[in-house]
């Protein structure tokens, strides 16, 4: 069975400038999370989705950061503009029934680093 | 307020040993669920194990095994004759029932010395 696959693996930017991350989850599993995670901190959750709808974006920073997920499966995570303090990995998750099973699947993740 | 405190940042030890990875956990919820993560360097986070907050048991699979003690907030994760292989971050979190959103503690890098 193929993991959540996210694209690109590294990216470097220079502050105010935009940048696009992408989540394919494992097939069938209908709620997808973004998560950031900052160097030496555990991962924070951005947003989560179930199938197309947003269940909780709570933590992200709507000024600056845009999420969606059309057609309930692949999604994207958009930065714009980006700043300094937007350096870490950013984790995309999906799962089956997080409260039947408590098992989040995780991508290797997408590192962003801003200059 | 939900709040996971992994309180050893980093530790090393000898192929063979045996360590101990602590955390202690903050919830005003009485049903909630528990979990380690293991995120090698490679960088994704590979689920390890959940528990319920009704099951205090504790549970052995392999050289892993955790220890959940309601009375102290306290979901330690034991390694026992440690390898090389196991080397990586560990990640305690909490997730409260009904709401799926796991809150993650800072991490602990261990580190096993060959």
């Amino acid at each position: 069975e193929a993991g959540v696959a996210q694209s690109p693996r590294y990216k470097i930017i220079e502050k105010r400038q935009s940048v696009a991350f992408w989540c394919n989850p494992i097939s069938g599993h209908a709620t997808l999370y973004w998560y950031q995670q900052i160097l030496g901190q555990g991962p924070k959750l951005l947003i989560q989705f179930q199938n197309n709808g947003v269940v909780d974006d709570s933590q992200l920073p709507k000024d600056r950061f845009s999420a969606e997920r059309l057609k309930g499966v692949d999604s994207t995570l958009k930065i714009q503009p980006a700043k300094l303090e937007d350096s870490a990995v950013y984790l995309c998750a999906s799962s089956l029934n997080p409260t039947n099973t408590g098992e989040l699947f995780f991508g290797e993740g997408s590192r962003l680093t801003v200059l | 307020a939900q709040k996971v405190t992994q309180a050893q940042t980093e530790i090393s030890v000898v192929e063979k040993e045996d360590v101990t990875l602590d955390c202690v956990y903050e919830t005003r919820d009485t049903t909630y669920y528990l979990f380690w993560y293991k995120q090698p360097p490679s960088g994704e986070l590979v689920f390890l194990i959940r528990r319920n907050s009704f099951d205090e048991q504790n549970e052995i699979s392999g050289r892993y095994s955790w220890n959940f003690q309601k009375s102290t907030s306290s979901f330690n994760f034991t390694i026992t004759a440690s390898q090389v292989v196991d080397s990586a971050v560990y990640f305690c979190a909490l997730m409260n029932f009904g709401n799926e959103k796991l809150t993650f503690g800072t991490g602990t890098r261990l580190t096993i010395i060959p």
